[in-house]
């Protein structure tokens, strides 16, 4: 089927506005990632989810960033009182499990915040 | 806590010179390791792991637990091979936690 889709491919938003990003993952994957790329800065881990839970949530830069995944499936990355300093693109992966190896990516939400 | 350094952000060569992109890791267990490329325009995708001990597109790796290393070698490098490389480690036992390094983009002269 499908590879891993995510929505919107672009977003500009206003400094202060919430934004919401959302991964919609290989079905049947269980592990579901998110990271930030930017310039200089390669992938920064942001999340990770196996099932609906997150074992590991201290890449999340700050409180103003919160993520969640309902039914095993999509998820959703939420960036609250977007800042400047918080536009780059947001990639997502999606694993078969923990266990297998290899991570499929999707194309990424390029945020520009303004 | 576990971390991936790629010492050169940038690598030039030329068409048909050896490269080495290097790599190099920070884990108390059992790392798995693998090289993802990301061409002009596509999605990040997986290069090699080190458990398949494989060889992709001409390039490979070897994993060197004294050295904590995974370097990429091809010894012939091609205009196609120019990219961003990076490197990745991901956790063994209860840690499935995948962590990059900060890439390195390879170019390839004619």
């Amino acid at each position: 089927g499908a590879g891993v889709s995510q929505s919107p491919s672009n977003k500009v938003t206003e400094k202060g506005k919430d934004v919401e990003l959302r991964c919609d993952p290989i079905s049947g994957h269980t592990a579901l990632y998110w990271y930030r790329q930017s310039l200089g800065q390669g992938l920064e881990f942001l999340i990770y989810f196996q099932g609906n839970s997150a074992p590991d949530k201290s890449g999340l830069p700050s409180d103003r960033f919160s993520a969640e995944r309902t039914g095993g499936s999509v998820s959703t990355l939420t960036i609250q009182r977007t800042q400047q300093e918080d536009s780059a693109v947001y990639l997502c992966a999606s694993s078969p499990g923990p266990r297998v190896t290899e991570a499929f990516f999707g194309q990424g939400t390029r945020l520009t915040v303004v | 806590a576990q971390r991936v350094t790629q010492p050169e952000k940038l690598l030039s060569v030329f068409k048909g010179a050896p490269v080495e992109l290097k790599c190099n890791y920070s884990y108390s267990g059992s790392p798995e390791l693998f090289w993802y490329v990301q061409y002009s325009r596509q999605r990040l995708q997986l290069l090699l792991r080190h458990i398949s001990r494989e060889s992709i597109k001409g390039f490979t790796a070897d994993l060197n637990k004294g050295e904590t290393s995974f370097h990429l070698k091809k010894p012939f490098a091609q205009e196609e091979d120019s990219a961003m490389y990076y490197c990745a480690l991901k956790g063994g036992g209860s840690n499935y936690k995948l962590t990059f390094g900060k890439g390195t983009l390879l170019t390839v002269n004619p």
